[in-house]
């Protein structure tokens, strides 16, 4: 099982987040991280927990092992707001990012 | 380029079948090294992994949809098909498929993309 906070987060343009993600118990040191905008597929960010995907902007980065990982956005961009999910065996609930 | 469009009947009634189609192009789905999975949003809602299967066919479910659920390959049409049996209202939603990617070595997690636009199916009498 995978709990998110927050569960919503109300940010500003070229604000720093930073996104946690909890696993009940550590099935391991590596955590998938997407982000999906209403109608769209999902789109993957960081992978491995760290691994950042081809194309993904440097100011995403992801962090963690055991039971706890991170997920950090530097300088918030317009296209940023969006509903950011964690993955390892399942997915989390989701945490839904709004512009302030 | 790898891409993934699923379809199905949009509409099915309670209690009756659904049958999911990803047809794949790009890539043989047999190729080594990747799964193929489906993952489902509800109105609304979160992402919910359904079923994956290997390159060489073995399915992984969902433990909450299990008794329902079958995942598998056609090679020569180079489809990944799901089906979800006794469907209900619940099972209303967003049915994408998407090409999952292992870590190595095993045990090195497990990562979606690309990813179809997806296909809706409602649930409804």
């Amino acid at each position: 099982q995978l709990t998110q906070s927050p569960s919503s987060l109300s940010a500003s343009i070229g604000d720093t987040i930073t996104i946690t993600c909890r696993a009940s118990q550590a099935v391991s040191d590596y955590m998938t991280w997407y982000q999906q905008k209403p109608g769209e597929a999902p789109k993957l960010l960081i992978y491995a927990a760290s691994t950042l995907h081809s194309g993904v902007p440097s100011r995403f980065s992801g962090g963690g092992s055991g039971t706890q990982f991170t997920l950090t956005i530097s300088s918030l961009q317009p296209e940023d707001f969006a509903t950011y999910y964690c993955q390892q065996e399942t997915f989390g609930p989701g945490t839904k990012l709004e512009i302030k | 380029q790898l891409q993934l469009q699923e379809s199905g009947p949009g509409l099915v009634k309670p209690s009756e079948t659904l049958s999911l189609t990803c047809s794949v192009s790009g890539v043989s789905i047999s190729t080594h090294d990747f799964f193929w999975g489906w993952v489902r949003q509800a109105p609304g809602k979160g992402l919910e992994w359904t079923a994956s299967i290997s390159y060489r066919g073995t399915p992984y479910y969902n433990p909450s949809l299990r008794s329902r659920l079958a995942i598998s390959l056609d090679t020569s049409r180079n489809q990944v098909s799901l089906r979800l049996d006794a469907v209900t209202a619940a099972d209303t939603g967003l049915y994408f498929c998407a090409r999952e990617n292992l870590g190595v070595p095993a045990g090195s997690g497990n990562w979606f993309v690309p990813w179809g636009q997806g296909t809706q199916v409602t649930v409804s009498s």
